[in-house]
């Protein structure tokens, strides 16, 4: 068990709706990383907030919005949902800022969001 | 562009056997190489990772091999066990990103057969 929880586990909805991905990181970490993993483009990094601040943006699209609350965790919203959009999210988190003075900081992974859009 | 290639994409090695696990990469800025073991229903974790400034890391079982004119790398895992049968995963990331962003390969799924 890596110590970063994801929330729901499953999730089943239509075309064009919205939905919510839930990531409480591990007790301490202050970064937490989202994740897109299809079967043909594999694992794909979409975003990373620090300390409640985005830091870094990877392959996100425009109807994909995150934050990171207060208390660490974080959401990943996903709106108008399309059926290309099925696929297991990931959130991960590590203590600081990857590469910082403590150098490369491990990134845990949760047991991720497998979301399926009809 | 992918720019992390990862072959095989599927491997069967026999209990007590070596397996091998080759990546290539493009991008010259990528100076930190980890490979992520992923279970069934599970997240990836963070396997063992290396550097370029060596051509070796070994940890148990299981070592990094990097060729860093030829810009790939490998993971050997010796002595193959039926517990190591996951799909594994490189990947690179640079100082210019802040090893924030992981670049991935699409996977090896490794079964070791008793």
């Amino acid at each position: 068990d890596s110590g970063v929880t994801q929330t729901p586990k499953h999730l089943i909805t239509a075309t064009g709706q919205r939905v919510t991905l839930r990531c409480s990181p591990r007790s301490g970490d202050l970064s937490v990383y989202w994740y897109q993993q299809s079967l043909d483009q594999g694992l794909q990094f979409l975003i990373q907030y620090y300390n409640g601040e985005e830091r870094a943006k990877g392959n996100i699209l425009e109807r994909f919005s995150a934050q990171q609350f207060p208390d660490l965790h974080s959401e990943l919203n996903l709106s108008s949902l399309e059926l290309g959009d099925s696929a297991l999210y990931f959130c991960a988190s590590s203590l600081g800022l990857a590469g910082g003075a403590r150098g490369y900081n491990e990134q845990f992974f949760g047991p991720g969001t497998r979301l399926t859009v009809l | 562009q992918q720019q992390v290639k990862q072959s095989p994409q599927s491997l069967i090695v026999q209990k007590g056997g070596i397996s091998i696990i080759n990546c290539a990469y493009e991008n010259t800025a990528f100076d930190y190489f980890p490979w992520y073991q992923q279970f069934p229903g599970k997240g990836p974790a963070l396997l063992i990772a290396i550097r370029p400034d060596v051509s070796e890391k070994k940890e148990g079982r299981f070592t990094i091999s990097f060729n860093k004119s030829a810009k790939q790398f490998s993971l050997h895992i010796m002595d193959s066990q039926p517990g190591d049968s996951a799909t594994y995963f490189c990947a690179a990331s640079s100082a210019g990103s802040g090893y924030s962003t992981l670049t991935f390969g699409k996977g090896t799924m490794l079964l070791v057969s008793p």
